[in-house]
């Protein structure tokens, strides 16, 4: 149990266009998503907690007009890239709470290239 | 400001050596300690969870310790394999506001078991 899938797995973009990231928990509903960005060889930073109808909360240093998130049902929450640049270029991972319940669950995570 | 601290950042053993890493932290006032692993592009595997009342945890040829008091924890990992290298990350958890957690990672420590 507690599955949590990302989509797509790779995307690769023009600078300029804008990019969605989805993240579902499979078999649990999750009252909250976290989303975190790592560069290469470095570690996971988190960007921005994601609440099931409500607005997200982004960490100091985040643009949030630049990283869109929505959390419209318990199983489903985006991240969407405005505008991204090369410097968006990243792995982008999400995780997932199951509700009353302490414990993070991780997607597999998504390799954005911006050219 | 919490951070983590992993050392060594690497380390390369020959097949069926025992190995420690390490992760420290700056706050003591942790709710849990979560170790990873993280394989090459891909997402995160929970390893082993620690509780903050918990001295350690074992699971298999793993055992993870925390010292709350020094801001300390280790990896210890028994015989090892070619199968464990890996990047193993250590996440502090703290509390985040209302009923939510949040992970603080470690900078990580890239591991290879040479057959």
């Amino acid at each position: 149990g507690a599955v949590v899938s990302q989509h797509p797995s790779w995307v690769i973009c023009k600078s300029g266009t804008s990019v969605k990231i989805e993240c579902r928990s499979l078999d649990f509903q999750a009252t909250t998503m976290f989303w975190y960005r790592q560069f290469p060889k470095q570690s996971l930073m988190l960007m921005a907690t994601s609440n099931e109808g409500s607005k997200a909360t982004y960490e100091q240093g985040v643009e949030k007009d630049k990283f869109l998130i929505n959390h419209a049902s318990l199983t489903l929450s985006t991240l969407t890239v405005t505008s991204a640049h090369p410097e968006d270029s990243s792995f982008y991972i999400c995780s997932a709470i199951l509700a009353n319940y302490n414990e993070q669950f991780f997607g597999p995570g998504t390799r954005l290239t911006v050219l | 400001k919490q951070e983590v601290t992993q050392i060594p950042a690497a380390l390369s053993v020959p097949e069926g050596e025992n190995l420690v890493l390490n992760c420290s932290f700056t706050d003591s006032a942790i709710y849990n300690l979560q170790w990873f692993r993280q394989d090459p592009g891909k997402g995160l595997t929970s390893l082993l969870l620690i509780q903050s009342s918990q001295r350690e945890q074992t699971s298999g040829r793993l055992n993870a310790s925390l010292d709350k008091s020094s801001g300390r924890s280790t990896l210890y990992i028994a015989a090892s394999q070619p199968g464990d290298s890996a990047t193993y990350l250590c996440a502090v958890i703290v509390h985040y506001g209302g009923a939510t957690n949040k992970l603080i990672f470690g900078t990580g420590t890239l591991l290879a078991v040479q057959p």
